[in-house]
Order: structure tokens, then C-alpha cells, then sequence
């Protein structure tokens, strides 16, 4: 059974600082990897998805590493503001088509990020 | 592009009570998910459709919970009879075969409060 989990549950930092969330999954044969946004009282917001094949993807300030064989990937924010304050999820795709599932993501129990002025 | 739609945002229930969640997913989109957030925990899948068969339910309570995708567009989720322990947001999600390949977009919730 896959398990995610997210390091550290929460973080407060102040303006402009680099910062790195981290996440590990349990079962290495993942199709994807996506980190998502979550605002409070709102819905996900996909940030970076990052095939199995890759090593990682950047958007903007933000970079997401994979380490499949190690089971890690890493979320890097950088010059971080107050506006990317909130919860950050890490999820791990399994795609069960050719045993007749579907593709299922497992979520980890997120990140809750404060960036104070 | 319309995101996916959810209906309603917030809804306040007694145990025992049944309760109805409705998604409209984004256009064009065959495969629909209904997930449940309980506080402070990352979400769950209940049921995945693919266009209006099911292919994943293994974490659905089908002794309470049901789901349907009758037509392969909108989607209703209901419980019947509703616990104190699925008080939760209830995440519907779809999406698209292609160039993003499996890649899910969120809807904004339906948070239910069972008292």
C-alpha cells in the first residue's frame, strides 16, 4: 500500500526566504508525482506535475525534484512571499489501467506554510 | 476554460440525515473522481468514472455512501444516512487523456458538517 508522507507539517518563515518542502512515497513504481496548493476553504491547485521519467520541473519561483528510486521528491520556493502562504500537498500517481483500476493519486497529508512580512 | 463545478459549497446536516453533492467536471472531460478531505489530512479517493462506469470504489462506505455518472457529465455523490465521522470536504476532480496525461483539476468542495 502506497503511503505519503509530507516534512515538516507546518513551517513559518519570514519574507524572501529560500525554502524546501519535502515528501517520500513508499512505492517506487509511480506514473507521476504533482504538488498541488490548497488555500484555506478552497479547492487544489496543481503547481508541477512531474512524469516518473524526469528529474524535475520548475514553474516560476518554484522547482520540484523527483528521486523515484529513493522515493523523495522536494518542493523549492524561492524569494518566498506572504501570498504563498497555504497548504502545500504532495501526491503520488499509480496507474492501474492494465490491471483494470484507474489511476489513482495518493495524497500526503501536506505542508502548512506561513510567510510573514 | 470553466473549471469544475460543485454545488453546494457548505452544507450543515444532523446524523442520520441524508445529504446530496453534485459536480459538473470541466467539458470534454471523461474521467470524474470524488475524493474526501477530512481536517488536516490530505485527500482520499472514494470513486473514480470513467465516462459512466465505475472503475475504482475500493475506499467507498457503499453501505452509506453511493455515487452515480449517469449520463458520463455530472455527477451526484450522496450518504445516506449520514455520521458524525463524515463531516469532511468532499473534493470532486477530472480529467483529461492527452498531452497532460491523467493530470486532475480540483474543484472548489462541498464542506459538510454532521452534528
Amino acid at each position: 500500500k502506497q503511503e505519503v508522507t509530507q516534512i515538516p507539517a507546518a513551517l513559518s518563515v519570514p519574507e524572501g526566504e529560500n525554502l524546501v518542502l519535502n515528501c517520500s512515497f513508499t512505492d517506487s513504481a509511480i506514473y507521476n508525482l504533482q504538488w498541488f496548493r490548497q488555500d484555506p476553504g478552497k479547492g487544489l491547485t496543481s503547481l508541477l506535475l512531474i512524469q516518473s521519467s524526469q528529474r524535475e520541473q520548475t514553474s516560476g519561483r518554484l522547482n520540484a525534484s523527483l528521486d523515484k528510486s529513493s522515493g523523495r521528491s522536494t518542493l523549492y520556493i524561492a524569494a518566498s512571499q506572504p501570498g504563498d502562504s497555504a497548504t502545500y500537498l504532495c501526491a503520488v500517481m499509480l496507474l492501474l489501467i492494465l490491471t483494470g483500476g484507474g489511476n489513482k493519486l495518493t495524497f500526503g497529508t501536506g505542508t502548512q506554510l506561513k510567510v510573514e512580512l | 476554460e470553466a473549471g469544475v463545478a460543485q454545488s453546494p459549497r457548505y452544507k450543515i446536516i444532523e446524523k442520520r440525515q441524508s445529504v446530496a453533492f453534485w459536480c459538473n467536471p470541466i467539458s470534454g472531460h471523461a474521467t470524474l473522481y470524488w475524493y474526501q478531505q477530512i481536517l488536516g489530512q490530505g485527500p482520499k479517493l472514494l470513486i473514480q468514472f470513467q465516462n459512466n462506469g465505475v472503475v475504482d470504489d475500493s475506499q467507498l462506505p457503499k453501505d452509506r455512501f453511493s455515487a452515480e455518472r449517469l449520463k458520463g457529465v455530472d455527477s451526484t455523490l450522496k450518504i445516506q444516512p449520514a455520521k458524525l465521522e463524515d463531516s469532511a470536504v468532499y473534493l470532486c476532480a477530472s480529467s483529461l487523456a492527452g498531452a497532460k496525461l491523467y493530470e486532475q483539476y480540483f474543484g472548489p468542495g462541498t464542506r459538510l458538517t454532521v452534528t
